[in-house]
């Protein structure tokens, strides 16, 4: 099993709304990742975590909350975004030992839109 | 700084090679990848380079120069299928064992019958 899901695959919320983006691997991978892609961009790395604890935070804003609840589960918990949060949501998996390939499996995100 | 630099567009025919380069300069270094991207869809794994060299697998290669902050990604027998957006992405280090990714701005390719 080579398939990190996420749901949901479509997201309109507004922007005083409570929403949560999911992800799980059952790669066994240690490290996981959220990335966020504009229209025509690269991804852009947020965050990290690696053994289930956070290890990256790319000066995300605070109305984006991850939380790792296992080594299988990622969550992204959004508050009070902003229309200009609108983008892809990725989710990445991958190994975390050192010595390996760090090959990254990315779900087929989620696109959010804030109106 | 972090910079990786590829060329924003490419065009080419059905049944040829082509070859797009990506050039760059990252605080550490702990591997180059090539990801594929349609469009609306996620990134997919193409190729993976930590050794100076070339890597082969099927119709697609990839070479890394380390000492030259230099790659590039050949695929060979070009398919309409092939069109496609390509990341290249480079490993950094924050000092722990997890792979973050720096990618570069992609590289649109359109391939012509």
């Amino acid at each position: 099993d080579t398939e990190v899901t996420q749901t949901p695959k479509h997201l309109v919320m507004g922007m005083t709304n409570k929403k949560s983006l999911k992800c799980e691997q059952h790669m066994g991978h240690r490290a996981m990742y959220w990335y966020k892609q504009k229209a025509k961009k690269p991804p852009e790395l947020m965050f990290v975590y690696s053994y289930e604890k956070l290890s990256i935070n790319e000066s995300v804003p605070s109305r984006f909350s991850p939380e790792c609840p296992n080594s299988s589960l990622l969550n992204l918990h959004l508050h009070a975004l902003q229309p200009e949060d609108s983008a892809l949501y990725l989710c990445a998996s991958s190994q975390a030992d050192r010595g390996s390939s760090y090959e990254q499996y990315f779900g087929p995100g989620t696109r959010l839109t804030v109106t | 700084g972090q910079n990786i630099d590829q060329p924003t567009e490419m065009t080419a025919t059905e049944g040829a090679i082509v070859q797009i380069n990506c050039t760059y300069q990252t605080s550490g270094f702990n591997g180059l990848f090539w990801y594929q991207q349609h469009a609306g869809e996620a990134p997919t794994f193409l190729s993976y380079n930590v050794l100076d060299g070339l890597e082969e697998k099927g119709r697609f290669s990839s070479f890394l120069s380390r000492s030259k902050g230099y790659s590039y990604l050949l695929l060979k027998e070009l398919q309409m299928k092939d069109s496609a957006s390509y990341l290249c992405a480079v490993r950094g280090e924050y000092g722990g064992s997890q792979g973050n990714l720096i990618f570069g701005k992609g590289t649109k390719l359109s391939v012509k019958p």
